[in-house]
């Protein structure tokens, strides 16, 4: 178990620059999700994969963010045409089974993103 | 919707205090209810959980009672360590909605020496 590993660690853009994250779960995980944090408060569901289908995505996520999971391995999140309010921490999850079902998460350590 | 709210930190406490970190929740139905932990520089943690009423979740000396009637999840540790020092999270998963948690806004403890 090497743990859910995000990147980069920081990534700072410029206003309207597309930007990517990579999250790599562990290997033997089928469920991936995505939340962001802001500062000072809890992290907010974005989006969640099931092997490669996304089949979840949260009214958060505009039509300027998309996902990926190709072959249901690493999962990518790209946030076209950044903002400011874009400015948070990305953060990846995986687990083997669902959450209710005794599925428990995993979370990697995050992806800070700084929009100037 | 769904949600949690915490108590409003940041929590300062001398080694071998009580802790409690309220927290209740607005959920349709009965979710199951978590505590996760972040410490400093790492990802978050899960730290229990409980997926009933009256369940009790337990781990590293600190427990949580699922209350229904009260809506409540409250964590508490009879003595804490400095080294439990970190951002605390109630979240709720909802049925029907397994896929996803609901976070509240977290609790930043720090304990003295």
């Amino acid at each position: 178990d090497t743990g859910v590993s995000q990147n980069p660690r920081h990534k700072i853009t410029k206003r309207g620059q597309n930007v990517t994250f990579r999250c790599d779960p562990i290997s033997e995980h089928n469920r991936l999700y995505w939340y962001r944090q802001t500062l000072g408060q809890g992290p907010e569901f974005l989006t969640y994969f099931q092997n490669e289908a996304q089949l979840e995505k949260s009214r958060l996520l505009s039509d300027r963010f998309s996902a990926e999971r190709p072959k249901g391995s690493f999962s990518t999140l790209e946030i076209q045409r950044t903002e400011q309010g874009d400015s948070a921490m990305y953060l990846c999850a995986s687990s083997l089974g669902g959450v209710t079902s005794g599925g428990k998460l995993f979370f990697g350590s995050g992806t800070q993103l700084s929009v100037l | 919707g769904d949600s949690v709210t915490q108590m409003e930190g940041p929590v300062t406490l001398s080694e071998e205090a009580f802790l409690t970190i309220n927290c209740t929740y607005t959920a349709t139905g009965y979710p199951s209810l978590f505590w996760y932990v972040q410490y400093p520089g790492e990802g978050l943690q899960l730290l229990l959980k409980a997926t009933k009423a009256d369940d009790k979740g337990s781990n590293k000396g600190f427990e949580a009672t699922y209350r229904k009637e009260t809506t409540s999840f409250h964590l508490e540790k009879g003595s804490v360590q400095v080294s439990d020092s970190a951002v605390y999270f109630c979240a709720l998963s909802a049925k029907g909605s397994a896929r996803q948690l609901t976070f509240g806004s977290g609790t930043q403890l720090t304990v003295l020496p």
